[in-house]
């Protein structure tokens, strides 16, 4: 299986913050890169796939970034809605596995 | 707009066999191009993925689950079952359901499952 590491598993930042959020796979997983958000209660919303595409309905002050083994997310200014823990998962081969989360929380 | 509803019991038994159904509104799910998916999150804990079924009825299970798992498909009922046998206290878990392309979009709401005697 390919392990997916996300970092920090956990951060505190303020209303306007820029954040960023690193998840790291074990092999070349190409650009099979999706990201989550949930918040508490909630299902996963989708909110990049492709590594860097932006899912429809989604802000722009999200982006994904990068190939091959690195991969990020970044909020360029974080709001109170933000708030949430964000999940990447590879796609790039079954079995599809997920990082650990990094939960985000209000400074 | 494409909606994903899960459906079950909420507690089982264990040794017992979990079952859950996904019905789905708003597309068909013999349209080509898509899977669709199971996955559970226990309590205060991350995601796995469980499988998922094609619109031509091909599964693809996680091993860590494949021997206990089977998700089969209703076109007459636009849906799509998920039965975990000889449960334990591990399986508890909200379990999801999803359709799968580069991701997965969208989730049902979960339901929780309690397995305890």
């Amino acid at each position: 299986d390919i392990q997916m590491t996300q970092f920090p598993s956990s951060l505190s930042a303020s209303v306007g913050d820029r954040v960023t959020i690193t998840c790291r796979a074990s092999q070349s997983i190409n650009r099979n890169l999706i990201w989550y958000q949930q918040k508490p209660g909630k299902a996963p919303e989708r909110l990049i796939y492709t590594a860097s595409s932006l899912q429809s309905g989604v802000s722009s002050r999200f982006s994904g970034s990068g190939s091959g083994t690195d991969f990020t997310l970044t909020i360029s200014s974080l709001q109170p809605e933000d708030f949430a823990t964000y999940y990447c998962q590879q796609s790039y081969t079954t079995p599809f596995t997920f990082g650990g989360g990094t939960k985000v929380q209000i400074k | 707009q494409l909606q994903l509803q899960e459906s079950g019991s909420g507690l089982v038994k264990p040794s017992q066999t979990l079952s859950l159904t996904c019905a789905v509104s708003g597309a068909s799910i013999s349209n080509g191009g898509y899977s669709w998916s199971w996955i559970r999150q226990p309590p205060g804990k991350g995601l796995e993925w469980i499988g998922y079924i094609y619109h031509s009825g091909s599964t693809y299970y996680n091993p860590s689950l494949k021997s206990r798992v089977t998700i089969s498909v209703d076109r007459s009922k636009n849906q799509f079952s998920l039965k975990l046998s000889s449960v334990t206290a591990a399986d508890t878990a909200v379990y999801y359901c999803a359709r799968e392309r580069a991701g997965l979009d969208p989730w049902g709401q979960g339901t929780l499952v309690t397995v305890s005697s």
